[in-house]
Order: C-alpha cells, then structure tokens, then sequence
C-alpha cells in the first residue's frame, strides 16, 4: 500500500495571496486527483492530475485559479491563487493505483 | 456523469437504535463503492469498500450492501452509539480511480 503525505495541514491565509499545497506519495502511483471540500459541503473534484502534461480540470474549475504540476510519478501540487474567502476549504489529495485509493490527510486552509 | 445521492441528509436517533443510510448513484458502471465517516474538523475514515462484484462488507456493527444493478447501496450501523455521531459519506469509484462522493448523511445519536 501507499502512504501520501500532504503538506500544509492547516494554514491561514489573506485574502489575495497564493498557496501551494504538496502531495507525496511514498511509491509511483498512475492516478493523483485533487478535491475540494467547502464548509458544509461534500467533496467535488477539482482536477486529475496528469504527469508530464496539464491537468484536467472538472466543471467549474480553471488552470488559473487552481494551477496543477505533476512532475513525476510520486509527486504532485495544488496552488490556490489569489485567495478569497469562498476558498477557505479543505483540499484533499488522492492516488490510485490499479483498483486501490490512496488519500491524503488533507489540508485545511482558511482565508481571511 | 456520474451523480451519487445520499439520504437523508441528516438524522438524529436515540442510543441503541438500528438505522440505515442510503446511497444511490446514477451510472452502474462502477468498479467499487467505499462508506466514509467525517468527523467534525477531520480528514476521512474509510469504514467500508465493496468491489462491484460483492453485494456486501462487513465490519463491527456495520454492514454495507451493494445493488449495482439498481444503483443502490446502503450502510446499515446496528445499535447505535453516541461515538457514531459524525458525517458518513458514500463514494463511487468509476474509471481511473475518479471518486464521486454523495453529499453526505450527518448522523447525531443522543444518550
């Protein structure tokens, strides 16, 4: 099995900066995936995460509002530009490989 | 597009109950379906995986069924604790490992 540590696990931000979030996986995986979970909300998908080509974002969601890299086969990054308020959420991290899962702890980030 | 729904939406049941939260999704192409449970200000617990070929999984007092055919699954928790109060969410897993969750069930079991 893998293990995927995501960094940071909370952070608060002002409103108009960017935040880089980074998932690890400690073993090549195919699939990496980017979530998003909004106060009182479910988890939406924001974007596979592609290595070595641009993402794929999910409706709703832009390249320049949620820049994806995927440098390789293990890592991946989610930057959240010029924050607002509406993106104080949870961001979660996944990896598959095969027909297993593998999640993140999430990262918490609140927006002020 | 794949679209899971889950109901109720909230719930609230004496201790001791048995109680049953149901998930449905739109497209039965699925290779498994997995129950989550949210805690308030925590990340996600996974209670339950059922592959596509199994009608059901089991674990403690949990008991999860898959009808893929219909498009249903349900999460069956047996006498009911205060320690079970929490957000439970389904999952459908399609292709490529892409999950789409439901929207969520938060379950408050009173003493």
């Amino acid at each position: 099995s893998a293990v995927i540590s995501q960094k940071p696990s909370r952070d608060i931000c002002q409103r108009g900066t960017s935040l880089t979030i980074q998932c690890q996986v400690d073993s090549q995986v195919t699939m990496m995936f980017w979530y998003r979970q909004q106060p009182g909300q479910s988890l939406t998908l924001i974007a596979t995460a592609n290595q070595g080509s641009e993402a794929t974002y999910e409706s709703g969601f832009v390249i320049d509002k949620f820049p994806i890299s995927r440098p390789n086969l293990t890592f991946s990054t989610l930057t959240v530009s010029n924050m607002s308020p509406e993106d104080s959420s949870i961001y979660l991290c996944t990896a598959g490989e095969g027909n297993t899962i593998y999640f993140g702890e999430g990262s918490w980030l609140t927006v002020v | 597009k794949q679209e899971v729904t889950q109901i109720p939406a909230a719930l609230s049941v004496p201790e001791g109950e048995n109680l049953v939260l149901n998930c449905s999704f739109t497209d039965s192409a699925i290779y498994n379906l997995q129950w989550f449970r949210q805690d308030p200000g925590k990340g996600l617990t996974s209670l339950l995986l059922i592959q596509s070929s199994q009608r059901e999984q089991t674990s403690g007092r949990l008991n999860a069924s898959l009808d893929k055919s219909s498009g249903r699954s349900t999460l069956y928790i047996a006498a009911s604790q205060p320690g079970d109060s929490a957000t439970y969410l389904c999952a459908v897993n399609n292709a490529g490992n892409m999950l789409t969750f439901g929207g969520g069930t938060r379950l408050m079991v009173k003493p």
